[in-house]
């Protein structure tokens, strides 16, 4: 049920833009994307619901595409400061009726100057 | 500081041995979760609790235990660890049981000797 996310690991150099995809096989409720740098807890960047309603932090955009279940994360003039692992999280009703939020493998994003 | 802590930052601990991780939200937020996170695996959903009430036990091992004894904390008790167990433990906390954001904790990275 964990959604895909590709690619793996990207490496930019300053000022690059890169994508981050995200897909699932399920019918989603709504999409979660987060970002984790070394020794430090995950931390939140956004999520888009159903119906086209999303909430996250100015400088970050992605989209949503319910018909395919997938996700993109957008990173525009890359900074040193976006280096982390990106983990997309995928949120389903389970089958008792909860709301049940998965997480990929992640994204290895390396910035360079 | 993301209002989640949890406690303790390190353990290591002998297979027989019983331990307990805690986590604490200062956030008025009424649900709560257990993920594992080892490396090169994504974040793995173990426990939810919504008001109290677990809602969620994704086939975790009887040798983890949780307790949510009240909205603002939550406990894994570990008993007869196996090595394999070996991973950091991260807690979130939302609120609401659906779409909103959750907050990390920073982790209990746990060795199993």
């Amino acid at each position: 049920q964990q959604p895909v996310q590709s690619p793996q690991a990207v490496i930019l150099r300053e000022g690059e833009d890169a994508v981050i995809n995200c897909s699932s096989s399920k019918a989603l409720y709504s999409v979660h994307w987060y970002r984790q740098k070394h020794g430090e807890a995950p931390v939140f960047l956004m999520i888009l619901l159903k119906g086209g309603e999303q909430k996250g932090h100015e400088k970050i955009s992605a989209s949503f595409n319910e018909k395919k279940q997938q996700s993109s994360l957008y990173l525009t003039a890359s900074q040193l400061s976006y280096s982390g692992t990106y983990f997309c999280g995928t949120e389903i009703v389970s089958g008792a009726g909860s709301y049940q939020l998965t997480f990929g493998k992640g994204t290895k994003l390396s910035v360079i100057p | 500081e993301t209002g989640v802590t949890q406690t303790p930052r390190h353990l290591v601990m002998g297979m027989t041995n019983k331990k307990s991780l805690k986590c604490e939200q200062h956030l008025g937020h009424n649900a709560m979760y257990w993920y594992k996170q080892s490396a090169k695996k994504p974040l793995e959903l173990m426990f939810v609790y919504s008001l109290e009430e677990r809602v969620e036990n994704n086939s975790v091992p009887s040798r983890f235990s949780p307790e949510c004894p009240n909205s603002s904390h939550l406990f894994l008790h570990l008993h007869t660890l196996q090595p394999e167990d070996s991973a950091l433990y991260l807690c979130a906390s939302r609120w609401g049981r659906r779409a909103g954001e959750l907050f990390f904790g920073e982790g209990s990275r746990l060795t199993v000797l």
